[in-house]
């Protein structure tokens, strides 16, 4: 199993550019979630995904769209990048029945300027 | 509000056990207690939770107060690689249940 797979790596916007977050999951996983954590910083819940075509907002939802069509992806969605979304970006997955045990990805560090 | 503190910082030795402290004197009946990792510039690792009883796995022990106002969470042989800052978390742990990731404690294991 792959996991959780985020890509890109790294990316740089400019102000007012918009772009997609990918992330996907192998392991069958009905929950998701999506981070960001800004330098020196905890993780923000920006959405989760309790399965396919549900979404509901976390704590920091403003800027960002998300989808989740299928079970194994749940794509981020920046509109109209501020330098205000500057930060690494998580996703993660977990079971139901286990759903404080979170997978989390790579990241995706991204720099609006 | 925090639900939970804990010291910004510790050093422990190679070898050794690391005990982490957590404070969440404000948990609520049905709140479990969860620990996390985070490896220099790597997405968080689940490590153990527990709700009263003292919980052990593979990697850590936990051990929760009889008020439940308090937790510590023990490597019991600190390596290099449990390097990280280790996170307490208080929740209920349903999907989306905010799992609050605070400032967290960085850990630093010296050889």
């Amino acid at each position: 199993n792959a996991g959780v797979t985020q890509t890109p790596k790294f990316r740089i916007l400019k102000i007012g550019q918009s772009m997609t977050l990918q992330c996907a999951q192998d392991m069958n996983h009905n929950y998701m979630y999506w981070y960001r954590q800004d330098p020196g910083m905890g993780l923000k819940l920006i959405y989760y995904s309790v399965g396919a075509g549900i979404t509901d907002k976390g704590e920091v939802p403003n800027g960002y769209n998300v989808s989740r069509s299928t079970t194994e992806d749940f794509p981020l969605r920046l509109e109209l990048a501020a330098p205000s979304q500057t930060s690494v970006y998580f996703c993660a997955s977990s079971p139901p029945n286990r759903a404080y045990e979170q997978y989390f990805g790579p990241g995706t560090r991204l720099t609006v300027t | 509000d925090a639900k939970t503190t804990q010291p910004p910082s510790m050093d422990c030795a190679e070898g050794r056990a690391a005990n982490l402290p957590c404070n969440h004197s404000t948990i609520s009946g049905n709140e479990y207690v969860y620990w996390y990792r985070q490896i220099h510039s790597q997405g968080p690792q689940y490590i153990i939770h527990g709700l009263k009883n003292n919980e052990t796995n593979e990697m850590a022990s936990l051990i929760i107060t009889e008020d439940r106002k308090s937790s510590t969470l023990i490597l019991p042989h600190a390596t290099l690689r449990d390097t990280a800052v280790y996170y307490c978390i208080v929740g209920v742990g349903a999907a989306g249940n905010k799992l609050t990731f605070g400032g967290g404690t960085r850990v630093l294991v010296k050889p």
